[in-house]
């Protein structure tokens, strides 16, 4: 009930391609969706996140699309480029800002030029 | 204010000995959230505090692993007796004691246990 099922483990992509990376979720009353980027050595750093009211939100070259009904959600990282190799978390919360996130197991993105 | 600030950055133990980590939140922020990274792995959460108060420990393990918040200080993550599987980087998060903001992440601690 608690688990956030996160797929592909890694991702090659061409510079300039589509990264596309989905996160499946079981618990209905999850209430906010994040996406989070981490490099080697860093702690993890918000990307983008949504609440499931909407179906879609975009920042810049990020969008998550969101499945309500299938209880899933998804990254797309549209002109991906080499500095966008990182690990990507998906995340879930029940309440935004006062309960604990619950991750994803993460995706590695690697992005030649 | 920087942000969540973690220290040390890098800290390396023998088994059985003790080890202790801390976090201050970014200003304003009262609740603190623990989460443990093995190598290669995701964020699993570990303990979520309030000032002076323990909300959620269900990702603790039973033994050994400890969390404080002060009223004032840092919160503190306390493991006795580090064996090598506690090896791992340990980053804190913090937010306000507002509904419907976002959680900010520290840089982490990595402990290596020899």
């Amino acid at each position: 009930q608690q688990q956030v099922k996160q797929s592909p483990q890694s991702l090659i992509v061409q510079k300039g391609g589509i990264s596309i990376i989905n996160c499946a979720y079981e618990n209905t009353a999850f209430d906010y969706f994040p996406w989070y980027q981490q490099f080697p050595g860093k702690g993890p750093a918000l990307l983008i996140a949504i609440r499931p009211d909407v179906s879609e939100k975009k920042e810049g070259r990020f969008t998550i699309s969101f499945n309500k009904s299938a209880k899933q959600f998804s990254l797309h990282i549209m002109d991906s480029q080499p500095g966008d190799s990182a690990t990507y978390f998906c995340a879930a919360s029940l309440f935004l800002g006062t309960d604990k996130l619950i991750f994803g197991t993460g995706t590695r993105l690697q992005v030649f030029p | 204010n920087a942000g969540v600030m973690q220290n040390p950055r890098h800290l390396v133990r023998r088994r059985g000995q003790e080890a202790r980590l801390r976090c201050s939140p970014m200003k304003g922020h009262s609740h603190v959230y623990w989460y443990r990274q093995l190598p290669e792995e995701g964020l699993k959460f570990m303990v979520y505090l309030q000032k002076e108060n323990i909300i959620d420990e269900s990702g603790m393990p039973k033994e050994r692993f400890s969390a404080e918040f002060p009223k004032e200080g840092p919160s503190i993550l306390r493991i006795q007796q580090v064996v090598r599987g506690d090896s791992a980087a340990y980053f804190c998060a913090s937010s306000p004691a507002v509904a419907n903001y976002g959680y900010t992440f520290g840089s982490g601690t990595r402990l290596t246990v020899v």
